[in-house]
C-alpha cells in the first residue's frame, strides 16, 4: 500500500499568517497514464472532510484562493496564504493512482 | 445541491452485524462509484468499500475482505454497507462518499463492544 507521511502534525498559526503543510508518498504517485491523483481535504471540527484541492493543484468549487497546491511525483505541498479562522481543522492529503486508495494522518492547524 | 445522509450505526456486539444506508439527492447517483470510508477514533481516514456506478464491481481492502458487502440501489438513490464478523476495530465514523471523494456525507458511527 502506499504511505501517504503527512508534516508536521501540529501546525500552530497567526491569523493572517501564511502556513504550508507537507505531504509525502511512499511511490509515485504518477500513474501510467501520466496523471496524478492528488487531494487535500480539511476537516472542521464535528464536521466531515470537505474537498479542497484535487489533481495536485485544482481548487473545488468554491474553495477560495488563499489556499493552493504544489508538487510532483511523491512530495506535494498545501499553502495557506493568509490563514482565517475559519480554516481551522484537520487537513488530510489523499492519493488516488494507486489501489488501495490512501490518506494520509492528518495536520491539524491551531491557533498560537 | 449534492446530499449524502447515512444512517444505521449504533452499538454492536463483537461477532455481530449491521447494515448501513446512505441517502443521495442532488446528483444523479446512477451514473457515480460510489465508496465508504471510516474515521476511526484515532482520526485515521481508511476507504473501506467501493462499489461502481451500476454495482457490478466493488473493491474491499483486506481489512474488511470477506466481511464488508457494498450494494446499490439506484432506483432508490441508496448506497448500502452490510458488515458482519464485526470486530472492535471496526469501531469508527462511517461516511459514504461519491467515489471522487468529492462530497461526503455527516458520517454515522458504529461502536463495537460487548
Amino acid at each position: 500500500d502506499v504511505v501517504m507521511t503527512q508534516t508536521p502534525l501540529s501546525l500552530p498559526v497567526s491569523l493572517g499568517d501564511q502556513a504550508s503543510i507537507s505531504c509525502r508518498s511512499s511511490q509515485s504517485l504518477e500513474n501510467s497514464n501520466g496523471n496524478t491523483y492528488l487531494n487535500w481535504y480539511l476537516q472542521k471540527p464535528g464536521q466531515s472532510p470537505q474537498l479542497l484541492i484535487y489533481g495536485i493543484s485544482n481548487r473545488f468549487s468554491g474553495v477560495p484562493d488563499r489556499f493552493s497546491g504544489s508538487g510532483s511525483g511523491t512530495d506535494f505541498t498545501l499553502k495557506i496564504s493568509r490563514v482565517e479562522a475559519e480554516d481551522l481543522g484537520v487537513y488530510y492529503c489523499f492519493q488516488g493512482s494507486h489501489v488501495p486508495r490512501t490518506f494520509g494522518g492528518g495536520t491539524k492547524l491551531e491557533i498560537k | 445541491e449534492v446530499q449524502l445522509v447515512e444512517s444505521g450505526g449504533g452499538l454492536v456486539q463483537p461477532g455481530g452485524s449491521l447494515k448501513l444506508s446512505c441517502a443521495a439527492s442532488g446528483f444523479t447517483f446512477s451514473s457515480y462509484g460510489m465508496s465508504w470510508v471510516r474515521q476511526t477514533p484515532d482520526k485515521r481516514l481508511e476507504l473501506v468499500a467501493t462499489i461502481n456506478s451500476n454495482g457490478g464491481s466493488t473493491y474491499y481492502p483486506d481489512s474488511v475482505k470477506g466481511r464488508f458487502t457494498i450494494s446499490r440501489d439506484n432506483a432508490k438513490n441508496t448506497l448500502y454497507l452490510q458488515m458482519s464478523s464485526l470486530k472492535s476495530e471496526d469501531t469508527a465514523m462511517y461516511y459514504c462518499a461519491t467515489d471522487g471523494f468529492d462530497y461526503w456525507g455527516q458520517g454515522t458511527t458504529l461502536t463495537v463492544s460487548s
